[in-house]
């Protein structure tokens, strides 16, 4: 097994900018979730997907938008970046869903100054 | 609507003491409940889910659907259990909700 990998661990941009993150999902693993976590919060569900269709959302705006691959690897775009993007954004992949529970990257730590 | 509540941010316990971080839900479906954990440094990861009913490393949480809780429970704390403790529920739309999670500290 070789774990969920995420990239950058860490990235400055400016408000306005957009920015990429990325995951590689555990081998074998085909549903990818993405979470937004801030200082002293829990993890936010920003959307999922499964077999490279979204399947499910949260309270995030459209600037929030993702990508799956056939390889199951993962993007996580956002676009016009506010100075409250600022948080850990965590990937995690599951087989089938979050039935058999979810294994996690370490997340990029985004700060929009 | 899905919430989950944990009700205490911090906890502290004194080793071989028995610990109890306690997590309620909101949910108008069949739940799935999580505990996810996340040592110094390290990610998080799941530590057990309700419907495997499984212990693991000496940690219990029974779903109490009347109470709507899933409490995390473990008769003889370690020093090594200190870390974040997170309740998450599963709904039908595959998101996963996480309370704000705990921190749990066991004193020498």
């Amino acid at each position: 097994e070789t774990g969920v990998t995420q990239s950058p661990t860490h990235l400055i941009k400016t408000r306005g900018q957009q920015v990429t993150l990325r995951c590689s999902s555990q081998s074998g693993h085909n549903t990818v979730s993405w979470y937004q976590q801030a200082l002293g919060q829990g993890p936010q569900f920003i959307f999922q997907y499964y077999r490279e269709e979204e399947n499910g959302r949260g309270n995030f705006p459209p600037r929030f938008s993702g990508l799956q691959f056939p390889n199951y690897s993962s993007e996580l775009n956002v676009n016009a970046l506010e100075l409250d993007d600022s948080a850990l954004y965590l990937c995690a992949s599951s087989w089938e869903g979050q039935g058999n529970g979810y294994t996690f990257g370490s997340g990029t730590r985004l700060t929009v100054v | 609507a899905q919430r989950v509540t944990q009700p205490e941010k911090l906890l502290s316990v004194f080793k071989g003491a028995p610990v109890e971080l306690k997590c309620n839900y909101s949910y108008s479906g069949s739940p799935e409940l999580f505990w996810y954990v996340q040592y110094s440094r390290q990610r998080l990861q799941l530590l057990l889910r309700h419907i495997s009913r499984e212990s693991i490393k000496g940690f219990t949480a029974d779903l109490n659907k009347g109470e709507t809780s899933f409490h995390l429970k473990k008769p003889f704390a370690q020093e090594e259990d200190s870390a974040m403790y997170y309740c998450a529920l599963g709904g039908s739309n595959y998101k996963l909700t996480f309370g704000k999670g705990t921190l749990l500290t066991v004193n020498p």
